[in-house]
């Protein structure tokens, strides 16, 4: 079963701070996706990353795949209390037969105004 | 927009009873998945299904089962329910792999969840 690591698993800063969250894992995947889930909500696609050392952004919101198609991040610039939420990577396996996702048991994020 | 609809967002029920939990997309998606999610395990994949009739079982299966009569349809099932299932309950879909694409994007679309207490 491959595992996707997320750290760190809380974070709570100011609104206005940086911010980067990490998702590793030893095994390589074809794509990887970042979700948020917002309390009470199901987890919504923020995006998909597929081709390693990719860099995408979404307003504030900045993602990259390593190089090894291992590992992504995600960093936050200016933090919003709009951006609380649990942020979730979810792995496709390389080569896979079956369709499932593996999922990062999430990071928790609270930004404070 | 994909549009996944889970049946309830907040169910109790006592132990023993058996309870159903309904999800429908609408999207004509080949997979449906059904998870649980709890503080500190995340999500754990319970049951998934890619095609009418078709079930398989993910990580934790036991005191489940699925019902997938219809595409647009997937029903997890609790036989007895039992306290230790209070969970919130997550449904997704997704599009069968297409393999003649050189990169499959796989994404997976979630209802709103259903939050189950059993007492």
């Amino acid at each position: 079963t491959q595992l996707l690591e997320q750290s760190p698993q809380f974070l709570s800063i100011q609104e206005g701070e940086n911010l980067t969250v990490y998702c590793n894992s030893s095994s390589v995947f074809s794509s990887l996706q970042w979700y948020r889930q917002e309390p009470g909500e199901g987890p919504v696609l923020l995006v998909t990353v597929v081709t390693g050392g990719e860099v995408k952004k979404l307003k504030r919101l900045t993602f990259q795949f390593g190089d090894a198609r291992k590992d992504s991040s995600l960093h936050i610039t200016a933090a919003q209390p709009g951006d609380t939420g649990l942020y979730l990577c979810a792995g496709d396996e390389i080569g896979g037969g079956a369709d499932g996702l593996t999922f990062g048991k999430g990071t928790h994020l609270i930004i404070q105004p | 927009d994909v549009k996944v609809t889970q049946s309830s967002r907040y169910l109790v029920k006592r132990t023993g009873e058996k309870v159903f939990l309904e999800c429908v997309q609408d999207m004509d998606h080949e997979n449906m998945f059904w998870y649980r999610q709890d503080p500190g395990l995340g999500l754990r994949l319970i049951y998934f299904s890619y095609d009418v009739k078709m079930k398989e079982k993910g990580d934790i299966p036991e005191g489940y089962s699925v019902s997938r009569e219809k595409k647009e349809r997937f029903s997890l099932i609790l036989e007895s329910a039992s306290t230790n299932q209070t969970s919130m309950y997550l449904c997704a879909s997704s599009l069968r792999r297409q393999l003649t694409l050189e990169i499959a994007k796989n994404i997976q679309y979630f209802g709103a969840g259903t939050r189950l207490s059993v007492l």
